[in-house]
């Protein structure tokens, strides 16, 4: 059965520093990819897809990147965080090619800007 | 542009009722209409997947129809329980491998 894990769980970073977060999808291969932010109260909000290994698409202009360096592996980054960065992180996975099939999320990242 | 609209007040209802959440959508034709469902502090979980020719899919105690008149999805929870209280998530997704999601309607049931 397919997978998805990420992490850290939750993190307290202070403005400006740098962000690694990280989520690796097991038993399946060549997934479509999505990073999430959710604000409180709000909607889901897409900020990357990937289709392929290399292949970043982004949604929404922003202080954050992305990157797919692994099939399954699938990385948001950023070089300065800003206090508006604060949020909860939600990676999900997606079957390639098949429109009707349903995304699965990770458990998400609690990530507070101090 | 696509907006989808789910009720930003939490449904409170008590043990034993059933449940229905509304979905509405505007400037969409989606193909594929999902319920998700998100307790506090995790991700969404999918529940139901219903196509834009089927009416009305089942699934234990839910159930969830689509009416592309009305571009309208009602999801039902019979015999509601206290662990079904949770945020329920609608996506709308067409040909594309972007669905977009609702903000969710959270559901409380009181014992």
């Amino acid at each position: 059965s397919q997978t998805i894990h990420q992490w850290p769980a939750t993190l307290v970073q202070p403005v400006g520093s740098p962000l690694s977060l990280e989520c690796t999808v097991e038993g399946t291969s060549n997934p479509n990819l999505y990073w999430y932010r959710q604000a409180a109260g709000r909607g889901l909000q897409l900020l990357f897809y990937s289709v392929g290994i290399g292949q970043i698409s982004s949604e929404v202009p922003q202080n954050l990147s992305a990157s797919r360096p692994q099939d399954r592996q699938f990385i948001l980054s950023s070089k300065k965080l800003l206090l508006s960065d604060s949020g909860f992180y939600l990676c999900a996975w997606r079957r390639q090619g098949q429109a009707s099939q349903p995304q699965h999320f990770g458990d998400g990242t609690r990530l507070s800007i101090l | 542009s696509q907006k989808i609209e789910q009720n930003s007040e939490a449904l409170n209802i008590q043990e034993g009722k059933t449940a229905t959440l509304t979905c509405n959508y505007t400037n969409y034709s989606p193909a594929y209409l999902q319920w998700y469902r998100q307790d506090p502090g995790r991700g969404p979980v999918f529940l139901l997947l219903i196509r834009e020719n089927e009416k009305e899919k089942r699934k234990e105690r839910l159930k969830v129809t689509f009416d592309t008149t009305l571009k309208q999805s009602l999801f039902h929870i019979t015999a509601s329980q206290p662990a079904d209280s949770a945020t329920y998530l609608c996506a709308l997704s067409g040909g594309s491998y972007i669905p977009t999601f609702g903000r969710g309607t959270s559901l409380i049931v009181h014992p």
